[in-house]
């Protein structure tokens, strides 16, 4: 089956720090999708891109399916950042999301 | 705020209790799903309602019982659970369900996080 890893597992970052996340995939997919755990549990969408670039705010993802990986930048990281980055993508054959198993990310104030 | 609410917030049982955890949506969404979540884990999913109706069960054992009583609400009754099924258990909605490409689009409610004793 396909293979979805992200990288890094774990990164410790000073408030104000850039950083890039990536979300690699062994197989074409429909589309991606890129989450922010918060400490709490609370799982927010942050980007529905199957392809292409898109920003909203501080954040940016970039997906670029054919060479089958997808970036998420943080810049001006601030203490709300933290938490766990997960990015999913949806198989062609039945529409499953398939997970990463995510990038811990804690900014310190 | 969400717009998926979640109830409760917190729930602790015993191996012989029946409880129920609860989830509404007001978004018009025609899909609604429950994934259990197991700590520094990716959530995985249990069940999928698409138009009040299960599609998909991934094999979830009979303690586990969904029920879509109407288009905004998905509830999942639990039932002689063990303490192995410990975990978040996150309800999502989207605007249609796997039959679509790219329709599942999910927003999730804040979770229940259920200790089994």
């Amino acid at each position: 089956g396909i293979q979805v890893e992200q990288s890094p597992p774990d990164l410790i970052l000073q408030e104000g720090a850039n950083s890039t996340l990536r979300c690699n995939f062994s197989d074409s997919v429909n589309n991606l999708q890129w989450f922010h755990q918060n400490p709490w549990g609370q799982l927010i969408n942050l980007f529905y891109i199957p392809s292409g670039t898109k920003q909203n705010g501080r954040l940016s993802a970039t997906t670029v399916a054919t060479e089958r990986y997808s970036l998420l930048y943080i810049s001006s990281s601030q203490t709300t950042d933290s938490g766990v980055y997960f990015c999913a993508v949806e198989l062609y054959s039945n529409y499953q999301l398939i997970w990463g198993a995510g990038t811990k990310l804690i900014i310190k104030p | 705020d969400t717009e998926v609410t979640q109830t409760p917030k917190h729930l602790v049982m015993g191996m012989t209790n029946k409880k129920s955890l609860k989830c509404e949506q007001h978004m018009g969404h025609r899909a609604m799903y429950w994934y259990k979540q197991k700590a520094k884990k990716p959530p995985e999913l249990m069940f999928v309602y698409s138009y009040e109706k299960l599609s998909i069960n991934e094999s979830v054992p009979s303690r586990f019982s969904p029920e879509c009583p109407n288009s905004s609400l998905l509830n999942l009754h639990l039932h002689a659970l063990q303490p192995e099924d410990s975990a978040l258990y996150l309800c999502a909605s989207s605007q249609e369900g796997r039959e679509v490409s790219g329709a599942n689009v999910l927003t999730f409610g804040a979770g229940s996080r259920l200790t089994v004793l």
